[in-house]
């Protein structure tokens, strides 16, 4: 089953307006990813956050990690035309060695 | 000096051919992956190697078999094609294996229409 699931499927924003988006999963995990998908292209990796980790940086990218809610979210300050894509959150499964990438939140940043 | 290249970028074909997918990743990563990616954006992973072993084998059909040559490499086969086959399929490698987990260096994708 699923086990990352990112909210809102679809965000339409204004240029410099700051986006935010949840993930959220069910099952204790090790490490959280962000991942960026532009259209046409592969994923790209954007920021790790560990589960003793609450928060992290990475120029405009802010990662927040609630693991008693299990739940993260991305906010992508003074948003760009560059910034349209898909965002998958991934976490771990534990039983498998594996990451599980959730369905997406499609982002598209209006000029 | 591309991280990782899959060849072809397109693959259009009929039902019942078989077809390959190749992947190759200049990283010096030891783990290599195929996902499945369908036409909701749902990312599904298939299959994992490390070092050319074998250590993820999602349920997949047994018409699709991956071969590691050696730890650069994954290539993808896929025998007697079927119309839900089409997607685009993705390798991808990171530095090791396991938990925690790595983070995933993706190609560029191959998206496959069977028709």
């Amino acid at each position: 089953s699923q086990q990352g699931e990112e909210d809102p499927q679809a965000l339409s924003i204004q240029e410099g307006e700051n986006a935010t988006m949840n993930c959220s999963y069910k099952t204790s995990i090790n490490n959280l990813q962000w991942y960026r998908q532009n259209s046409g292209r592969g994923l790209v990796h954007l920021i790790l956050i560990r589960s003793n980790e609450r928060e992290k940086h990475s120029g405009r990218l802010r990662v927040t990690l609630d693991t008693s809610k299990k739940s993260s979210s991305l906010l992508i300050t003074a948003s760009r035309a560059a910034d349209t894509a898909s965002y998958f959150c991934a976490t771990d499964d534990s039983s498998a060695s594996k990451i599980i990438f959730g369905s997406g939140t499609r982002l598209s940043i209006r000029p | 000096d591309t991280a990782v290249s899959q060849t072809p970028k397109y693959l259009v074909t009929q039902m019942g051919n078989d077809k390959s997918i190749k992947c190759e990743q200049n990283l010096g990563h030891d783990t290599m992956y195929w996902y499945k990616q369908d036409s909701k954006k749902f990312l599904k992973i298939m299959f994992s190697y490390n070092n050319k072993e074998l250590i993820i084998n999602e349920t997949v059909p047994n018409r699709f078999s991956p071969k590691s040559p050696d730890k650069a490499h994954l290539n993808l086969h896929i025998n007697s094609l079927e119309l839900g086959d089409s997607a685009v399929y993705f390798c991808a490698s990171s530095q090791g294996t396991g938990l925690p987990s790595y983070e995933q260096y993706f190609g560029p994708g191959t998206r496959l229409t069977v028709t």
